[in-house]
């Protein structure tokens, strides 16, 4: 089975406009979780979705950031206007309901926003 | 809230033993998690406690005290493909997972 999968794999940009990742959760896995990860504030939690309904989102840093999962497997996270503090590398993760301590990491974005 | 503190860096020898500490304090706990992160790459699920005690798994271990909000993670006979960053989280009662900011092993001839 193919693993969790983002796209795109690097992104670099100039502050200002909108990113867009996305992500492809595990077939059959119904909760998705996006996280952050600099070398600063480690990997930290944006938000979290259970069969497409967020069900914590206090990560989200502020309304520039946005998620939505449009069905069950597939999943945005985008940045308008983008800042070079928003710099990272963004994960995305599944898992299956009930079992959200297991989560399955895809490889990751690396977002560089100049 | 939730406060997780681990060790920034551990060095250790081939062969053998490493133990890395996690202690937390919660509002909210409904289990402990380990996570191995080799740099440059995802992190991989390693194990986890809901009780207190300790669960082997092959060649790691990880131990949970509730009452002491503390966790460990011990590595027998390191190798050197064992240099990475292990993660400790702590399930909230959202059932989301909160980090901490992981220690870097590494494994020296």
């Amino acid at each position: 089975d193919a693993g969790v999968i983002q796209s795109p794999r690097h992104e670099v940009t100039e502050m200002g406009q909108e990113v867009t990742l996305r992500c492809k959760l595990i077939s059959g896995h119904n909760s998705l979780f996006w996280y952050r990860q600099t070398m600063m504030r480690g990997l930290e939690l944006l938000i979290y979705f259970n069969n497409n309904v967020p069900i914590d989102d206090s990560g989200m840093p502020e309304d520039r950031f946005s998620a939505k999962m449009p069905n069950a497997s597939f999943s945005t996270l985008k940045i308008q206007p983008s800042e070079p503090r928003d710099s990272a590398v963004y994960f995305c993760a599944s898992s299956r309901l009930g079992t959200e301590g297991t989560q399955y990491f895809g490889p990751g974005t690396r977002l560089l926003v100049l | 809230g939730q406060n997780i503190d681990q060790p920034t860096e551990m060095t250790a020898t081939e062969g053998a033993i490493v133990q890395i500490n996690c202690t937390y304090q919660t509002s909210g706990f409904n289990g402990l998690f380990w996570y191995q992160q080799h740099a440059g790459e995802a992190p991989t699920f390693l194990s986890y406690n809901v009780l207190d005690g300790l669960e082997e798994k092959g060649r790691f271990s990880s131990f949970l005290s509730r009452s002491k909000g503390y966790s460990y993670l011990l590595l027998k006979e390191l190798q050197m493909k064992d240099s990475a960053s292990y993660l400790c989280a702590v399930k909230k009662s959202s059932n989301a997972l909160n980090f901490g900011k992981g220690t870097s092993l590494l494994v020296t001839p």
